[in-house]
């Protein structure tokens, strides 16, 4: 069990660009989510995979943003457009049921100038 | 749509004193899960509660669930400096259909000697 990795750990961009993170999962589980933290906050739903379907999306996620799973092994989450309002910490986890709890990765900390 | 909230959000404790932190959330749901968060890092799963009048204990930390008050609680026993960080309580949306979770703004705990 290597844990959720997430990759890039920090990311400084300059608004307008485009900005993709990856996660990958704990190998066995099938359940995948992403969240936003920001300072000061308890981290907020963004998005859901179970294998390679997207089950999930939350009204928090723009037009701007789109996640993929292909295979349904490691994810992609790119934000277009980046705005001041997209800096957070980007978080990803997994699980492998509803009964066990969702294994975070250290985050993708996003920065905007 | 679902509300969390947690009190106290701030707590400064001595250490060896005991002390408890409240979960609320505003419909049904059984399934509630405690994390802890140290600055900086990622968030550590502590309890997964999946039924009314469930208790886990694990060292000086014991939670517990009550699905027909929306309550859960974090109860501290004789604290130690260890045990600073910041403690947040998550709740199922969709009834726990898809494990989407909503989190409280935690509870950022700190005891001093």
């Amino acid at each position: 069990d290597t844990g959720v990795s997430q990759d890039p750990r920090h990311k400084i961009t300059k608004r307008g660009q485009n900005v993709t993170f990856r996660c990958d999962p704990i190998s066995e589980h099938n359940r995948l989510y992403w969240y936003r933290q920001t300072l000061g906050q308890g981290p907020e739903f963004l998005t859901y995979f179970q294998n390679e379907a997207q089950l999930e999306k939350s009204r928090l996620l723009s037009d701007r943003f789109s996640a993929e799973r292909p295979k349904g092994s490691f994810s992609t989450l790119e934000i277009q457009r980046t705005e001041q309002g997209d800096s957070a910490m980007y978080l990803c986890a997994s699980s492998l049921s509803l009964s066990q709890p969702q294994h975070f990765g250290d985050g993708t900390r996003l920065s905007i100038l | 749509e679902l509300k969390v909230e947690q009190n106290p959000l701030f707590l400064s404790m001595q250490e060896g004193k005991n002390y408890t932190i409240y979960c609320n959330y505003s419909t049904t749901s059984d399934r509630l899960y405690w994390y802890r968060q140290d600055p900086g890092k990622s968030l550590e799963s502590l309890f997964v509660l999946l039924s009314n009048g469930a208790v886990k204990q694990e060292g000086r930390l014991m939670a517990s669930l009550d699905t027909k008050a929306r309550l859960s609680t974090l109860h501290i026993t004789a604290a130690v400096h260890d045990l600073s960080a910041t403690y947040f309580c998550a709740v199922d949306v969709n009834g726990g259909s898809q494990g989407n979770l909503i989190f409280g703004k935690g509870t950022k705990l700190s005891v001093k000697p």
